[in-house]
């Protein structure tokens, strides 16, 4: 059972544009959801997390929005830049992070000239 | 502060054998997870040691184990290993709650 539905697989934004990233879950006892950015030959980094007390965070270029009613939450990527294309991984977690991670599929993004 | 290091970084073996990885976690953090990645199964969680005691673990055959040392070094063991055991495992640490540091994996390949 998947329990955090990621989308789109890929994605290709223009240098400059805002990459948009999509995770949808169905456990209502998730109480932590985090976005991981991995690049080839590495493992996976923290980039941004989110609590559900909370509908937006932003951390420079990157906010996360959180939707508690419809349990979906998306990473947006203002500004994207070359640097940025890396797979990203939407996560959720329950007792705020203390159990395990449950990830989404993830999403490859190219940031083209 | 020295991030997460996994031995080895690569490893070829057959089917039937067994493989052991290590994990040193980040110094200071008690807790190690470690998760398996695919390219059709993407990340999952396979069990999580917290003070020598395994806390959580995921929907994996007894096949795969693990154990942490007081010193919170981490291994874990695949046994009679299968062509699917074949993926990047990685291992993570943690303080606490919140913030998973993942280590660069282990790229184990079962031919």
């Amino acid at each position: 059972q998947q329990q955090v539905k990621q989308s789109p697989q890929s994605l290709i934004v223009q240098k400059g544009g805002i990459s948009i990233i999509n995770c949808a879950y169905e456990n209502t006892a998730f109480d932590y959801f985090p976005w991981y950015q991995q690049f080839p030959g590495k493992g996976p980094a923290l980039l941004i997390a989110i609590r559900p007390d909370v509908s937006e965070k932003k951390e420079g270029r990157f906010t996360i929005s959180f939707n508690k009613s419809a349990k979906q939450f998306s990473l947006h990527i203002m500004d994207s830049q070359p640097g940025d294309s890396a797979t990203y991984f939407c996560a959720a977690s329950k007792n705020f992070g203390n159990e395990k991670l449950t990830f989404g599929t993830g999403t490859r993004l190219t940031i083209i000239p | 502060k020295a991030g997460v290091t996994q031995t080895p970084r690569y490893l070829i073996k057959t089917r039937g054998q067994q493989v052991t990885l290590s994990c040193s976690p980040i110094s200071g953090h008690r807790s190690v997870s470690w998760y398996q990645q695919t390219p059709g199964q993407g990340l999952q969680f396979l069990f999580e040691y917290f003070s020598e005691t395994q806390r959580n673990k995921g929907n994996f055959p007894g096949r795969f184990s693990g154990r942490q040392f007081s010193n919170s070094r981490s291994e874990m063991n695949v046994s009679t290993l299968e062509l699917g055991d074949s993926a990047l495992y990685l291992c993570a640490s943690s303080f606490g709650a919140d913030e998973q540091f993942f280590g660069p994996g282990t790229r184990l390949t079962v031919l």
